[in-house]
């Protein structure tokens, strides 16, 4: 099985920061890799697919890149309404698994 | 509008049943894979399984194996996530969500099934 291990998980950050979350997969997934959002009490939103690629409807301030093991997300100007737990995926093959979890809260 | 209508909370006692559900709409069912993932509280995402409703076949996660059953009635577009003996550690928010056939991203997510477990 697929390990994913998302780094840190958790971070404090001021409103228009840059932020940085990674994500390493213990083996090579290619670009198998999405981010998703999650607010507190709601479903995650998928934010971007592909590692790269983003979701129609999802703000450009968010930006993925990497390949085979070592992804990165990133928040170009933090908003108030970004904070929440951000998720990688790999979706190379099953178990479909998921990081740990990257909280990101006010400072 | 293309959705996941999960059915409602369930308060169940250890050692009962349960069946919970996750109905399409806005999309061609049969031409997604759903999947089924596990939130615990204040605990992150578990992948637990999908399965094709064209042709019922699934995948588990290991975790999940035995444990659980997922299965589809394509002719009503809903997917199935069932228990045959509900523990404590069962205790969870349950989501169900589409996967693209493009690059298998969870791409539409039902708002989610919390279940209760207590005797």
């Amino acid at each position: 099985d697929i390990q994913m291990t998302q780094s840190p998980s958790s971070l404090s950050a001021s409103i228009g920061d840059r932020v940085t979350i990674t994500c390493r997969a213990s083996q090579n997934i290619i670009t198998f890799l999405n981010w998703y959002q999650q607010k507190p009490g709601r479903a995650p939103n998928l934010l971007i697919y592909a590692a790269s690629s983003l979701q129609s409807g999802v703000p450009s301030r968010f930006s993925g890149s990497g390949s085979e093991t070592d992804f990165t997300l990133t928040i170009s100007s933090l908003q108030p309404e970004d904070f929440a737990t951000y998720y990688c995926q790999q979706s190379y093959s099953p178990p479909l698994s998921f990081g740990g979890g990257t909280k990101v809260e006010i400072k | 509008e293309v959705q996941l209508v999960q059915s409602g909370a369930e308060v169940k006692k250890p050692g009962e049943s349960l069946r919970i559900s996750c109905k399409g709409s806005g999309f061609s069912f049969s031409s997604y894979w759903i999947n089924w993932v596990r939130q615990k509280p204040g605990k992150g995402l578990e992948w637990m399984g999908r399965i094709d409703p064209s042709d019922s076949n699934t995948n588990y996660s290991p975790s999940f194996q035995g444990h659980v059953t997922i299965s589809v009635d394509k002719s009503i577009s809903t997917a199935y996530l069932q228990w045959s003996s509900l523990k404590a550690s069962d205790i969870a928010m349950y989501y169900c969500a589409r996967e693209s056939p493009h690059r298998y991203q969870l791409d539409v997510w039902g708002k989610g099934t919390t279940v209760i477990v207590s005797s």
